[in-house]
């Protein structure tokens, strides 16, 4: 199994405060996303980084932001929580980014807004 | 807009027949395709992938077959045990972004 690790599993908290989900690897793989799942909309591409640093927006990046200073770490940060945030959250990782890959995910983050 | 579809959210078989998963796309820029096995409480892991420039590609029990004219993709596991019972989902990427479908969840019956 790849090693990553994502905290905490399950949040509970209330529209309008901040959150801030971690995913933490220890593979050395360079890219790192993530997703949330929804039943109606499947998986979905929040943001993902290509680097230290590097970061880049998906399909669904209004009202999160990302940061990574380390190549083991990727944080997503919720500023203002909003019900519709309510989900299960995804980090994965790959080697490469192009061409036939495959990410590995971690465990999930199941977030509840109230 | 969803741009990958899974149209069968559920699918139940006989423990030893053939599942089929499809998966349909709108993205004609797609080149690669890949499928995920999830189960309860777990993140998603890798199952079988393909390029565009295939048309099929098998890995033991599980072969996927690529239509582009139709843009269709399918998921064959032959035979069907009870441990693939599972939530399956298709993905699409081109570039930078992978684009998922909603999922199918398979229930192998013994």
């Amino acid at each position: 199994d790849a090693g990553i690790t994502q905290s905490p599993r399950h949040k509970v908290t209330e529209t309008g405060t901040p959150v801030t989900l971690r995913c933490h690897q220890t593979e050395n793989h360079r890219y790192m996303y993530w997703y949330r799942q929804d039943p109606e909309h499947g998986l979905r591409l929040i943001h993902y980084s290509y680097g230290v640093k590097d970061t880049d927006k998906g399909e669904v990046s209004d009202g999160y932001s990302v940061s990574r200073s380390k190549t083991e770490d990727f944080l997503l940060t919720l500023e203002s929580a909003t019900s519709s945030q309510t989900s299960v959250y995804f980090c994965a990782i790959s080697e490469s980014l192009g061409g036939l890959y495959e990410q590995y995910f971690g465990p999930g983050t199941r977030l509840t807004v109230t | 807009d969803q741009q990958v579809k899974q149209n069968s959210p559920s699918l139940s078989v006989q423990e030893g027949r053939i599942s089929i998963l499809n998966c349909d796309y709108t993205n004609s820029m797609f080149d690669y395709f890949l499928w995920y096995k999830k189960y309860p409480a777990e993140g998603p892991t890798f199952l079988i992938s393909i390029s565009s420039i295939k048309d099929k590609n098998e890995d033991g029990r599980f072969t996927v077959f690529l239509n582009k004219s139709a843009k269709h993709l399918s998921l064959h596991i032959v035979p069907s045990q009870p441990g693939d019972s599972a939530v399956y989902f298709c993905a699409a990427g081109a570039g930078n972004q992978f684009y998922f479908g909603t999922g199918t969840s398979l229930t192998v019956i013994p």
